[in-house]
């Protein structure tokens, strides 16, 4: 069955540290892959998107994503996170051939320590 | 431009009883999905409408339906309340339904407590 893992459920880092949040899928197909952010309070929110092309992706505030396809992986990193970071976040696989569905990891909350 | 906008906020129902949650997409979008998020959980789908057509389903019981109207906006509708399906209710949009390039833009949820 095609699903999204996310291995860490939580996270909680010190201010200006390094941020990598897992994510793998399972399907042998085309996929299009997505990260999204709900900060407390707020909406879900769309980081970053990859579709085709370059495997590293840049999104809004700092994050970045490597697509690695041997690997069923699309990692999110962010060099130096901040306190304003706080949120979880979600990896989001859409499914080639499952028209514009979107199947979500569990999701990994972060706490960054000021 | 306004976002997704859904309604109501929150809702509280006993089980057994319907209930009904709104979504308006962003304007010129043509397709809904709806996502049920139990709390510590990823969103799960629901459903998809484009151009009033439903055009996916995932793994709910029949007990859920929805619908899209002539102005793109929609309605899900979940019977017989289960305590189970207490949960946060997710409405996105996108201008597109027919694939997955399409970014969803998702509203605030609907807060559903069935007691």
């Amino acid at each position: 069955a095609q699903s999204v893992s996310q291995h860490n459920h939580h996270v909680i880092l010190s201010e200006a540290a390094s941020l990598e949040l897992g994510c793998n899928y399972s399907y042998g197909g085309t996929v299009n892959l997505f990260w999204y952010v709900q900060y407390p309070g707020q909406h879900l929110q769309l980081l970053l998107k990859y579709f085709s092309g370059d495997p590293l992706v840049k999104g809004i505030k700092g994050f970045e994503a490597e697509f690695i396809k041997s690997k069923f992986s699309f990692n999110l990193r962010k060099p130096s996170v901040q306190w304003s970071d706080t949120a979880e976040y979600f990896c989001a696989v859409n499914f080639g051939n499952a028209g514009n569905m979107l199947t979500f990891g569990g999701g990994t909350r972060l706490m960054v320590k000021p | 431009d306004a976002g997704v906008t859904q309604s109501p906020t929150h809702l509280i129902k006993t089980r057994g009883q319907h209930v009904t949650l709104r979504c308006s997409p962003i304007s010129g979008h043509k397709s809904v999905s709806w996502y049920q998020q139990v709390l510590g959980q990823g969103p799960q789908f629901i459903f998809q409408y484009y151009e009033k057509e439903e055009r996916g389903r995932g793994n709910f019981p029949d007990r859920f339906s929805a619908r899209q109207f002539p102005n793109y906006s929609s309605e899900l509708n979940v019977n017989a309340l289960l305590l189970g399906d207490s949960a946060l209710y997710l409405c996105a949009s996108s201008l597109s339904g027919t694939s997955g390039y399409n970014e969803q833009f998702f509203g605030p949820g609907t807060r559903l407590t069935v007691l």
